[in-house]
């Protein structure tokens, strides 16, 4: 079965650092998103991606962030400078069509010291 | 605003028997709904979901979920819970015009004992 890969599954920084997470969506998948959820917390919406540009996005998702497909197959989260509070697991996600069931990857665990 | 309420925070079952876990939610339209089950250390591994059409849903691991727009509720279902069935799940909504942005509830977390 067609798995979403993230890498890697645990990262460690510390504040102030910008810290790059991969994701290789499912391959025929034409949407893309990140996800967070801080430990003991929801699951958070950050960022859905089409057409190579940002489709929409939350108020999570400030200007330390940013998303990019470099290539054909990469999807990555760029957080431009860690802070404590953006210690948590993130998962990225891929979906053929809106609407269809968005499949998500193992996520990166990030934490901040 | 869109929200998801899953009002339990845990559900114990014995092996064998039937397992419900709650969902309600409150978005305008008619929303996408969709179940999620997260193991220790992994990712969410999708169970189901309910776009139109029938209302009861049937998906992985022998789950299923009923829509009832009339009580806004997506409660999933499992007629003979196993061990293995222990695990968070995650009940989550996406209004058919914010495609992606999927709103999740807090999850419940499942304990079947033998």
């Amino acid at each position: 079965e067609p798995e979403v890969t993230q890498t890697p599954s645990h990262q460690v920084t510390q504040m102030g650092q910008e810290v790059i997470l991969r994701c290789v969506p499912i391959s025929n998948h034409l949407y893309f998103y990140w996800y967070r959820q801080i430990l003991g917390q929801k699951v958070e919406f950050l960022v859905s991606f089409y057409n190579n540009e940002i489709s929409e996005k939350s108020e999570i998702f400030d200007d330390q962030f940013s998303v990019e497909r470099p290539d054909g197959s990469n999807f990555t989260l760029k957080i431009r400078s860690t802070k404590l509070e953006d210690s948590a697991m993130y998962f990225c996600a891929s979906s053929e069509r809106t609407g269809g069931g968005y499949t998500f990857g193992s996520g990166t665990r990030l934490t901040v010291v | 605003a869109q929200s998801v309420a899953q009002p339990e925070d845990q559900v114990n079952v014995a092996e064998g028997n039937p397992l419900t876990v709650k969902c309600t939610y409150s978005v305008s339209g008619n929303p996408y709904l969709f179940w999620y089950v997260q193991y220790p250390n992994r990712g969410l591994q999708f169970l189901l979901k309910y776009i139109t059409g029938d209302n009861l849903v049937k998906g992985s691991y022998g789950f299923e979920a009923e829509f009832n727009k009339s009580q806004t509720s997506f409660h999933l279902k499992k007629p003979s819970a196993l061990v293995s069935d222990s695990a968070l799940y995650f009940c989550a909504v996406t209004p058919p015009d914010s495609w992606g942005k999927l709103q999740f509830g807090a999850g419940t977390q499942v304990v079947v004992t033998p």
